[in-house]
């Protein structure tokens, strides 16, 4: 079985600019989340989704938002690209929302702002 | 806010020996989560182990086991029989175990340690 994949792999904007992460979890996953790794650093939660809703965010601001599809696919959109947003954008998947869950993580979109 | 400290970014080991890696957390909870993350250069984030707070037992997962001190919120890993495949980032993490909150699948990481193992 597939595991959690992202896209794309590795991703070059400029300062300004606008982005898009994608992520499709584990076939029956149905909970989403994301995570922004700055080099050098231990991944920072950014969001979890169940049921396409909104379960949980986390200190990012405003131009960091998401969404969660009918298919329980998943993205990461960030506006206004700023030097400090490059970093690895992680998902993690898991079957229910509930904080026993396991989560499975992909290899990440690694991003990179000029 | 809970928080996570690794105060070694770096340790390394030779091949076929035992190493620890030191983690300290604080939460006012007393239910939770720790877990032990690898991080090869694949990027992947891959869990080693994992304990639950109520349980006294420390952990085991083959050659990795935890050292867990509640009192003292310590959670250290060690790796017996060192592999030149067990060479990656390592991350310790929290989560909370509080039922019916927002993000209740948030992880706090710490900021990991570098494990090198020579040969």
């Amino acid at each position: 079985d597939a595991g959690v994949t992202q896209s794309p792999t590795h991703l070059i904007k400029t300062r300004g600019q606008q982005v898009t992460l994608r992520c499709s979890p584990i076939s029956g996953h149905k909970s989403v989340s994301w995570y922004q790794q700055v080099l050098g650093q231990g991944p920072q939660f950014i969001f979890q989704y169940y049921e396409k809703e909104e379960r949980g965010r986390g200190n990012f601001p405003d131009r960091f938002s998401a969404r969660q599809f009918p298919n329980y696919s998943s993205e990461l959109n960030v506006n206004a690209l700023l030097l400090g947003d490059s970093a690895l954008y992680l998902c993690a998947s898991s079957l229910w929302s509930g904080n026993n869950q396991p989560q499975h993580f992909g290899d990440g979109t690694r991003l990179s702002i000029l | 806010a809970q928080t996570v400290t690794q105060s070694q970014p770096e340790m390394s080991v030779q091949e076929a020996e035992t190493v620890t890696l030191s983690c300290t957390y604080d939460t006012s909870e007393s239910d939770y989560y720790l877990f032990w993350y690898k991080q090869p250069p694949s990027r992947q984030m891959i869990l080693v182990i994992r304990q639950e707070a109520y349980k006294q037992q420390n952990a085991t997962e083959n050659r990795f086991s935890v050292n867990f001190q509640k009192a003292a919120k310590s959670f250290s890993l060690k790796i017996s029989d060192s592999q030149l495949g067990d060479a990656a980032m390592y991350f310790c993490a929290y989560r909370s175990a509080v039922q019916g909150i927002q993000g209740a699948q948030k992880l706090v990481f710490g900021q990991g340690t570098r494990l090198t193992i020579n040969p």
